[in-house]
């Protein structure tokens, strides 16, 4: 069955860029047929869609994050991954990678998704 | 964007009776082009990632037990577990994907 990993750094400096990856087993990232998505979730708090990219590379991210995140694709590796620039401690979180379901080209829901990975922001 | 809000925050139900959590949009997610309800509802068990239970309000994913059901439209939406088993103590999440996502804010469900 598909399945997906987050992988990255625990710690993050404030003012520094949060660089996370996804790798994906089980299905093929570049087939084009899933939007794969980061979303983010503070502790004891809810759930928050930052962005997707397509195997193609294309990009879509939540308008509040947009300035900040970049998301691309190695098809090579079958991982996608998120950058977040310039972190605060308001970006501290459990971040989850998932694959999304598209309709009309829009990124729907989500499911599977990845176990998480706590980041942390601190100097 | 569309705000998501979800009632109540938690709630504990008595093994074998109904759970039912509501989620109120603050737009209406029905589109008139193909008569969907944008909607969807996640199980989050501690420790564990979200799960993907219903979509399209109402429909079911595959492996879902019957006792979880979604209904509403427009604004107004409702996930029911018929029967409360102890394996469906979890955190419960609505989230809306008419326009740029967004998710409730959660429902803690525990047994009484």
């Amino acid at each position: 069955q598909v399945q997906l990993q987050e992988s990255g750094p625990g710690l993050v400096k404030p003012s520094q860029t949060l660089s996370l990856t996804c790798t994906v087993s089980g299905d093929s990232i570049s087939s084009g047929a899933y939007y794969w998505s980061w979303i983010r979730q503070p502790a004891g708090k809810g759930l928050e869609w930052i962005g997707r990219v397509l195997g193609s590379g294309s990009t879509n991210y939540h308008p509040s994050l947009k300035s900040r995140a970049t998301m691309s694709i190695d098809t090579s590796k079958n991982q996608f991954s998120l950058k977040l620039s310039s972190v605060t401690a308001a970006d501290a979180a459990v971040y989850y990678c998932a694959r999304g379901t598209a309709y009309g080209n829009y990124v729907r829901w989500f499911d599977p998704w990845g176990q998480g990975t706590l980041v942390t922001v601190s100097s | 964007d569309i705000v998501m809000t979800q009632s109540p925050d938690s709630l504990a139900v008595s093994l074998g009776e109904r759970a039912t959590i509501n989620c109120k949009s603050s737009q209406s997610v029905l589109s008139s082009s193909d008569s969907k309800n944008y909607l969807a509802w996640y199980q989050q068990k501690p420790g564990q990632p979200p799960k993907l239970l219903i979509h399209w309000a109402s429909t079911r994913e595959s492996g879902v037990p019957d006792r979880f059901g979604g209904s509403g439209s427009g604004t107004d939406f409702t996930l029911t577990i018929s029967s409360l088993q102890a394996e469906d103590v979890a955190v419960y999440y609505c989230q809306q994907y008419y326009t740029t996502l967004s998710f409730g804010g959660g429902t803690k469900v525990e047994i009484k």
